[in-house]
């Protein structure tokens, strides 16, 4: 079955790019949609955008001119670099598989979910 | 961006209790809603699709409901092992974007 696995610095100063990277295990990256989700510590969840195994990318507007992902699919790994980054940056960050149906019933539909997800990792922001 | 409101924010129910969550979207969605659960330290893990369909390998003790702006989520018979905090999820409109949450305890 596939797995997720996030890793990346457990800390990172003020003003300086934040990296994560996730790795799939038991099965293949190609030909699906992968997303990353952060928690600040106590609160809600906070979707960050998502990619497809292609590159192409689509990013929450509230992050959009911080964020970059970028996908390694030798590796079965996607990252998330995040820049300048303050204390509100740090969250347990999760990435997870961004699983789709589409079909047809009186018009087209797609339904979306985040079906399986990497234990999270722990970003502090501080310097 | 489309607003989800969730209540209660927090419930305490004996073992056995019905327990039922409310989840409202700032505009119609559709049926375009996921409901998730967390435990204490883990990762969200995805219960209900497409507001009413279980997610393979959940117990059947949980149920959705709803379409538009007001969906429900239900626990039939309350376990101990349901103690999480449940969120609730539009996907209609990007940003996809989650309910603040109902922690649920036991009494």
């Amino acid at each position: 079955q596939v797995q997720l696995q996030e890793s990346g610095p457990g800390l990172v100063k003020p003003s300086e790019t934040l990296s994560l990277t996730c790795t799939v295990s038991g099965g293949s990256i190609s030909s699906s949609y992968w997303t990353w989700i952060r928690q600040p510590p106590g609160k809600g969840l906070e979707w960050i955008g998502f990619l497809y195994s292609n590159g192409s990318t689509n990013y929450n507007p509230s992050l959009k001119s911080r964020v970059t992902f970028s996908v390694d699919t030798s590796k079965n790994q996607f990252s998330l670099h995040l820049n300048s980054v303050t204390a509100a940056d740090t969250a347990i960050y999760y990435c997870a598989r961004d699983v789709r149906l589409t079909g047809y019933s009186s018009g087209w539909y797609e339904i979306r979910a985040f079906d399986i997800w990497g234990q999270g990792t722990m970003v502090a922001v501080s310097s | 961006d489309i607003q989800m409101t969730q209540s209660p924010s927090s419930l305490s129910a004996s073992v056995g209790d019905r327990v039922t969550i409310t989840c409202q979207a700032s505009q119609g969605i559709s049926t375009y809603l996921n409901w998730y659960q967390q435990k204490p330290g883990k990762a969200p893990k995805l219960l209900i699709f497409d507001a009413s369909n279980l997610e393979t390998g959940a117990p059947s003790r949980f149920s959705g409901s709803g379409s538009g702006t007001d969906f429900t989520f239900t626990i039939s018979s309350l376990q101990p092992e349901d103690i999480a905090t449940y969120y609730c999820q539009q996907y209609d409109n990007l940003p996809t974007t989650f309910g603040p949450g109902t922690k649920v305890d036991i009494k």
